[in-house]
């Protein structure tokens, strides 16, 4: 089955500055990758994904990059605000049914 | 207006009892699932159903027993609880051909 690992797991930035977490996965297979972002005591929340077919994508401040030769993907958040302090999950799909997720990283973004 | 709305949110019980969680979704979706949290935030998919059947187990023990009498509702029956079992349990859906997973606010069972 898809494994996907996820880095670092924790992640203390400074107001305005930028927080990249990096995930890899093993099926070379997948073809859907999704960032979830959970607030304390709330359900996780799909911010972004990327398909396959796409190297990159942005919405605001929020990018996801893909290098499916090295089989790793990534989040880009810029100009992190407070209310960017989360946990975030990347995830991987090679069919329909089942996500596979990473063990998620804690952001606190710092005022 | 609960897109995917789960019951309880709340369950507290003793080892050896048995209990459910209930999942309902509004969105018209074909497939749902359930998911375990636990306390170091891992998320782990333990059952998936398509259409009412069965897609997914994860290994999941036996006393996990998920139903879904429609398409709209997917419930989790757990026997013989343990205290292993404590944790937050996610409801989720997502439409046919698209891996978007909707989730519930979670049932944060705990096992005393």
């Amino acid at each position: 089955g898809e494994n996907v690992e996820q880095h670092p797991s924790t992640l203390s930035v400074q107001e305005g500055d930028s927080a990249v977490i990096k995930c890899t996965y093993s099926d070379s297979a997948s073809n859907y990758f999704p960032w979830y972002k959970q607030e304390l005591g709330k359900r996780p929340q799909l911010i972004i994904d990327i398909r396959s077919n796409v190297g990159e994508k942005k919405d605001q401040r929020i990018a996801v990059t893909l290098n499916k030769t090295a089989k790793h993907f990534s989040l880009h958040i810029t100009e992190t605000q407070p209310e960017d302090s989360a946990v975030y999950f990347c995830a991987a799909s090679w069919n329909d049914y089942k996500l596979s997720f990473g063990a998620g990283t804690t952001v606190t973004v710092r005022a | 207006d609960t897109a995917v709305s789960q019951t309880p949110k709340y369950l507290v019980t003793q080892m050896g009892n048995d209990k459910s969680i209930k999942c309902e979704q509004n969105l018209g979706h074909d497939t749902m699932y359930w998911y375990k949290q636990d306390s170091k935030k891992f998320l782990k998919i333990m059952f998936s159903y398509n259409n009412k059947e069965l897609i997914i187990n994860e290994t999941v023990p036996n006393r996990f027993s998920p139903k879904s009498p429609d398409k709209a509702h997917l419930n989790l029956h757990i026997n013989s609880l343990e205290l292993g079992d404590s944790a937050v349990y996610f409801c989720a859906s997502s439409p046919w051909g698209n891996t978007e997973a909707f989730f519930g606010q979670g049932t944060r069972l705990t096992v005393v």
